[in-house]
């Protein structure tokens, strides 16, 4: 089966600090990926996605890395918000359905 | 647009009781899909259903079933419950499947 792993099951930084989140994934067909963000009794929020013909993509104030060849994802958040806090999923999608990561939970410090 | 609403938000059932939880997706999505998820072990895919029809089935035991109407909106129906079915339940839509998934905030099951 698939696994996707996260290296940190828990993540502190700073107000103001550069987060990075990051994801392993095992399944070297994974075309698709997404980051979602989950805060305390509310839903999985999507934050980014990639697919994988792209190593690099932007939003607002997060950028989403892929590297193919060691199956590694990355979540980067720049200038870290005290409501950037909650627990982040990396999902990676076969074409057939998404495996979830168990999550990193950020906490951001004021 | 609204979003993904489910429904109950939170219950408690008996062991070997069942339970109805109900999903309406996003209008105009088409495709449904239900996960668990419990302290350490992340979302657990359950199935995906498109179009009235079941597309895709995680690794759940055949007392965790469901079905979609023709409106979209999904019920997933676990019988028999066990006390490890306590779990947040997430409902997720997207237009055709695959790419785009809008979560629900979820059903909070409890088995006591």
């Amino acid at each position: 089966g698939e696994s996707v792993g996260l290296h940190l099951p828990t993540l502190s930084v700073q107000e103001g600090d550069n987060s990075i989140i990051n994801c392993a994934y095992s399944n070297s067909a994974s075309d698709y990926f997404i980051w979602y963000k989950q805060e305390s009794g509310k839903g999985p929020q999507f934050i980014i996605d990639i697919r994988s013909n792209m190593d690099k993509r932007q939003g607002q104030r997060v950028t989403v890395l892929l590297n193919k060849t060691v199956k590694h994802l990355s979540l980067q958040i720049a200038a870290t918000q005290p409501g950037d806090s909650a627990v982040y999923f990396c999902a990676e999608n076969t074409g057939n359905q998404f495996y979830f990561g168990t999550g990193t939970s950020l906490t951001v410090i004021p | 647009k609204a979003g993904v609403t489910q429904t109950p938000r939170y219950l408690i059932k008996t062991r070997g009781q069942q339970v109805t939880l109900s999903c309406s997706p996003i209008s105009g999505h088409r495709s449904v899909s239900w996960y668990q998820q419990t302290p350490g072990q992340g979302l657990q895919f359950l199935f995906e259903y498109f179009s009235e029809t079941q597309r895709n089935k995680g690794n759940f035991p055949g007392r965790f079933s469901g079905r979609q109407f023709s409106n979209s909106r999904s019920e997933m129906n676990v019988s028999t419950l066990e006390l490890g079915d306590s779990a947040l339940y997430l409902c997720a839509s997207s237009l055709a499947g695959n790419y785009g998934y809008t979560f629900g905030s979820g059903t909070r099951l409890t088995v006591v």
